[in-house]
């Protein structure tokens, strides 16, 4: 199975700060067809998760610009410029390219 | 507007059986591979396995492959998911999820609490 490792487990910020996940994976994930299935979510208190990134650096329809995504390899990075109160919440990133698919431990993205 | 909504959740013994199912609407349902991701109370996602389009391909997780069987009626546009032999480890949330490379579509969820 493809670990994937997040961190921090807990982020306070600021609002208005810049906020940055890791993400990194025990392998490469990189599927047969050659793109790397690698999605970031956010999951705010009470609700289903929400799609923000896909495809390491492609943002959702909808999402914000101050959402970023980068990294390739076994290591990959969700960076947030600007945090508004709006973003906070648990952050998970997702393998889809090799089976059995798995999901990151969640970073939480509190007040500080 | 897609919507996802599971069913079929509840109360169930240790070592026993349940059938969660989700309504799809608002796209082409038979077009799409579909997926049953938990979350059990106060930890992280958890993916169960996906059905493809047709029925025909069914991926699952390892630890819940003897499990947990995933089915699919395309005429009714429904995806369920048949648990058995149930443990305390089975509590959770279960969502259903819309993948079309990715999880666009979430449903709201359906909880499953294993005890006696």
């Amino acid at each position: 199975d493809v670990l994937m490792t997040q961190t921090p487990f807990s982020l306070p910020v600021s609002l208005g700060d810049q906020a940055s996940i890791s993400c990194r994976s025990s392998q490469s994930f990189v599927h047969s067809n050659g793109d790397t299935y690698l999605e970031w979510y956010l999951q705010k208190p009470g609700q289903s998760p929400k799609l923000l990134i896909y495809k390491v650096s492609n943002r959702f329809s909808g999402v914000p610009d101050r959402f970023s995504g980068s990294g390739s390899g076994t290591d990959f990075t969700l960076k947030i410029s600007r945090v508004e109160a709006e973003d906070l919440g648990v952050y998970y990133c997702f393998q889809g390219s090799h089976f059995p698919f798995t999901f990151g431990s969640g970073t939480k993205l509190e007040i500080k | 507007e897609v919507k996802l909504l599971e069913s079929g959740g509840g109360l169930v013994q240790p070592g026993g059986s349940l059938k969660l199912s989700c309504a799809a609407s608002g796209f082409d349902f038979s077009r799409y591979w579909m997926s049953w991701v938990r979350q059990a109370p106060g930890k992280g996602l958890e993916w169960i396995g996906e059905i493809n389009p047709d029925g025909t391909t069914i991926n699952y997780t390892p630890s819940l492959k003897d499990k947990f069987i995933i089915s699919r009626d395309n005429a009714k546009n429904t995806l369920n998911l048949q648990m058995s032999k149930v443990t305390s480890e089975d509590t959770a949330l279960y969502y259903c999820a819309r993948r079309g490379v990715w999880f666009a579509y979430w449903g709201q969820g359906t909880l499953v609490t294993v005890s006696a």
